[in-house]
C-alpha cells in the first residue's frame, strides 16, 4: 500500500469550492508530518503551492493565492488541500508530499477538473 | 531571476549509462539543497535523489540505490545524476530542483525536465 493517497481525480464547478485529499497509510500519523502540496499544469514542471502542519506551522508559497489553503482531517489520516473560488486555472494535477525517513515521498496525484 | 537549464537527456539502450546535468543562476548555488525528480509518462512524481547543500549528505530512492549518483559543482552553480544499468523503469522526464537554504524539503525552483528514453 503506497505511503500518500490521493483520488485520481476531481470534478467541480467554477467559484465552488474543491477539497483535495491526500490520506496517509496506516501507522504513519498525518499529525506528526508536514504536507506539502504541488500543482503541475500539462507542460509544465510543478510548483510549491503550500505546506501545512498546524494552523501555527503553514507557509504559502510565493504568489500563490489565498484561497489555496492546508489543512488536517485527524480522524481521517489525512492531509487537505482546500481550493475555494475555483476558477479555470485552476484545472492541473495536484500532488501531496512528505518528508519522511529521510526520503521524499509523493502521493500519486489528482487531477482537478473545473467544468 | 531563478533559472535551472537542464541537458543530457536521450534515448539509451537497456543496460546503459547516462548523465543528467542541471546548471543554475541566480541563485547563491552553494546554500541550496538539491534534488531530482522523475515523471514516467502520464504518472505522478517520483523522487529520485537528493543533496544537502551544508551537511553534503546525499540521499537515495530505495528504487535507485546503487545505481544512481548525485554530484555538484558549486564553483560552477551545476549538479549531476549518473545513471547506471538503465532499464525501462528509468524511462522518464527527470527534473532538478533547488530548495532554498532552511526551506528543506520544499522543492522551491524546478529545470524544465530532460527527458530519458530507455530502448533498444
Amino acid at each position: 500500500q503506497a505511503a500518500l493517497t490521493q483520488p485520481s481525480s476531481l470534478s467541480a464547478s467554477p467559484g465552488a469550492s474543491a477539497s483535495l485529499t491526500c490520506t496517509l497509510r496506516s501507522g504513519i500519523n498525518v499529525g506528526a508530518f508536514t504536507i506539502y502540496w504541488y500543482q503541475q499544469k500539462p507542460g509544465s514542471p510543478p510548483r510549491f503551492l503550500l505546506k501545512y502542519k498546524s494552523d501555527s506551522e503553514k507557509q504559502q508559497g510565493s504568489g500563490v493565492p489565498s484561497r489555496f489553503s492546508g489543512f488536517k482531517d485527524t480522524s481521517a489520516n489525512a492531509g487537505i488541500l482546500l481550493i475555494s473560488g475555483l476558477q479555470s486555472e485552476d484545472e492541473a494535477d495536484y500532488y501531496c508530499m512528505i518528508w519522511r525517513s529521510r526520503a521524499v515521498v509523493f502521493g500519486g496525484g489528482t487531477k482537478l477538473t473545473v467544468l | 531571476e531563478v533559472q535551472l537549464v537542464q541537458s543530457g537527456g536521450g534515448s539509451v539502450e537497456p543496460g546503459g549509462s547516462l548523465r543528467l546535468s542541471c546548471s543554475a543562476s541566480g541563485i547563491m548555488f552553494s546554500d541550496y539543497a538539491l534534488t531530482w525528480i522523475r515523471q514516467s509518462p502520464g504518472k505522478g512524481l517520483e523522487w529520485v535523489a537528493a543533496f544537502y547543500s551544508g551537511s553534503g549528505q546525499t540521499y537515495y530512492a530505495d528504487s535507485v540505490e546503487g545505481r544512481v549518483f548525485i554530484s555538484r559543482d558549486n564553483a560552477d552553480s551545476s549538479m549531476s545524476l549518473l545513471i547506471n544499468t538503465l532499464g525501462g523503469e528509468d524511462t522518464a522526464r527527470y527534473y532538478c530542483t533547488a530548495t532554498v537554504a532552511g526551506r528543506w524539503p520544499v522543492l522551491d525552483y524546478w529545470g524544465q525536465g530532460t527527458v530519458v528514453t530507455v530502448s533498444s
